[in-house]
């Protein structure tokens, strides 16, 4: 079946630094990407999300690209702000009728000032 | 436009007591998604429903989790008789069937049970 491997938090950055997370998949034919963010208290929200092989999603400063070839999706953005503190986790939804979110067990960031 | 509204955002109760959770989805969604999330087991889908109807509710912990979605635009999560263990967020989420399967979560409720 779909699974999601994501590195293990927590992840702890110092303000303006470089952050990846990585993200591998496993899913038959061609799933959809996703990013999603959970900051403190609330829902889940989405990031980005790329639904073909080298699409790039990006969002508020934030990049991950489509590797068919690694089955990967990592999460990077060049510079981190405190405000990015929060609980990271990629998705995807097979090609396949049940359209059904497949989530990885989230990375938590924190950044410090 | 309004999200996914959820009620209550906090409950607390003994255990043994009935739990009934709420959730509107995003009108024109068709379908509607239940996860619980937890330090331990992290987040897990507990039933999705297209088109009001049940289609896996593999997730479902056992038969003190019951849910319905009498119409398009309301679904329930109810437990009866609640225990510790059921002491989690309780996420809702909506989401276009035919779309790219991107879901819009609702805030969440944190239930409580002592």
């Amino acid at each position: 079946g779909d699974s999601v491997t994501q590195m293990e938090g927590p992840v702890t950055l110092s303000e303006e630094a470089f952050l990846t997370i990585n993200c591998t998949y496993t899913a038959t034919g061609y799933p959809s990407l996703f990013w999603y963010v959970q900051y403190p208290g609330e829902g889940l929200q989405l990031l980005l999300k790329a639904t073909k092989a080298d699409d790039k999603g990006s969002n508020k400063g934030f990049e991950a690209t489509y590797r068919k070839e690694t089955t990967s999706f990592h999460l990077e953005k060049g510079s981190v702000q405190v405000s990015d503190s929060a609980v990271y986790f990629c998705a995807l939804v097979s090609s396949g009728s049940a359209r059904q979110l497949t989530f990885g067990s989230g990375t938590q960031l924190t950044v410090l000032p | 436009d309004a999200g996914v509204i959820q009620s209550p955002r906090h409950e607390v109760t003994e255990m043994g007591q009935e739990v009934t959770l709420r959730c509107k989805p995003i009108s024109g969604h068709n379908s509607l998604f239940w996860y619980r999330q937890t330090m331990m087991r992290g987040l897990e889908l507990l039933i999705y429903f297209n088109n009001n109807v049940p289609i896996d509710d593999s997730g479902m912990p056992e038969d003190r989790f019951s849910a319905k979605m009498p119409n398009a635009s309301f679904s329930t999560l109810k437990i009866q008789p609640s225990e510790p263990r059921d002491s989690a967020v309780y996420f809702c989420a909506s989401s276009l069937a035919g779309g790219t399967g991107e879901l819009f979560f609702g805030e969440g409720s944190r239930l409580t049970v002592l």
